[in-house]
């Protein structure tokens, strides 16, 4: 299967930093790539689709200021936790559309945030 | 909101014994997937089914895609300690974005 890398695998910050994920198609090239995130025994929530060369499109509820998605290139799109909070805490997951196989969608390993 | 309801959410079972996971939606999906997800990775694609009746078989386990394409559901025959994980199954829709069942948390006892 096509693979997605993610990082950092996680990592801990202070209320009011900003982090950067990234995440990366290894073997494919992927025009649009997702971003979820996955509370503690719960499923996956789409926060917003990252087209590349173009603006984000983000899911009701979720802030674009807050959520800063750059898909710059056919393999990567970041997205920068801005001005992170406690409740940012969460596990961040992004996924890539392969559309050589039936636009199916291959998960990155997650990171893992925790603002303090 | 295309909603796609996933049950059982948890299901704690004994080495051997046979369990069905379902998922079903009032919306009609293009195609639908099923991942299984260990605790701190990203899930990880087990099948997408796309024909509406379609069986795929992948080793004990057995998924079917609804004939109306608005369900799906899931076989573990003789489940083993090893398929213990949080299955999840996801409906493609309009831009092909997906849309998540709440997960069903599987644990198999040996």
């Amino acid at each position: 299967g096509a693979v997605v890398s993610q990082h950092p695998s996680w990592v801990i910050c202070k209320s009011g930093t900003s982090v950067k994920i990234e995440c990366r198609s290894l073997d494919f090239q992927a025009t649009t790539m997702f971003w979820y995130r996955q509370f503690p025994k719960q499923s996956l929530m789409l926060m917003a689709t990252s087209n590349e060369g173009s603006k984000a499109t983000y899911e009701q509820g979720v802030e674009k200021d807050k959520f800063l998605i750059n898909h710059a290139s056919l393999t990567l799109s970041t997205l920068t936790v801005t001005s992170a909070h406690p409740e940012d805490s969460s596990f961040y997951i992004c996924s890539a559309r392969d559309l050589a196989k039936y636009n199916e969608q291959f998960f990155g390993p997650g990171t893992r945030l925790t603002v303090l | 909101t295309q909603l796609l309801e996933q049950s059982p959410q948890f299901l704690s079972i004994q080495e051997g014994e046979n369990l069905t996971v379902y998922c079903n939606s009032s919306s009609v999906f293009s195609s639908l997937q099923w991942y299984r997800q260990e605790p701190g990775e990203g899930p990880v694609l087990l099948v997408t089914v796309v024909t509406g009746g379609e069986v795929k078989k992948l080793k004990r386990l057995t998924f079917q895609f609804g004939d109306a394409r608005k369900d799906s559901s899931l076989h573990i025959t003789a489940a083993q300690p090893g398929d213990t994980g949080l299955y999840l199954c996801a409906g493609a829709h309009a831009g092909n974005m997906l849309t998540f069942g709440g997960g069903t948390r599987l644990m198999v006892k040996p």
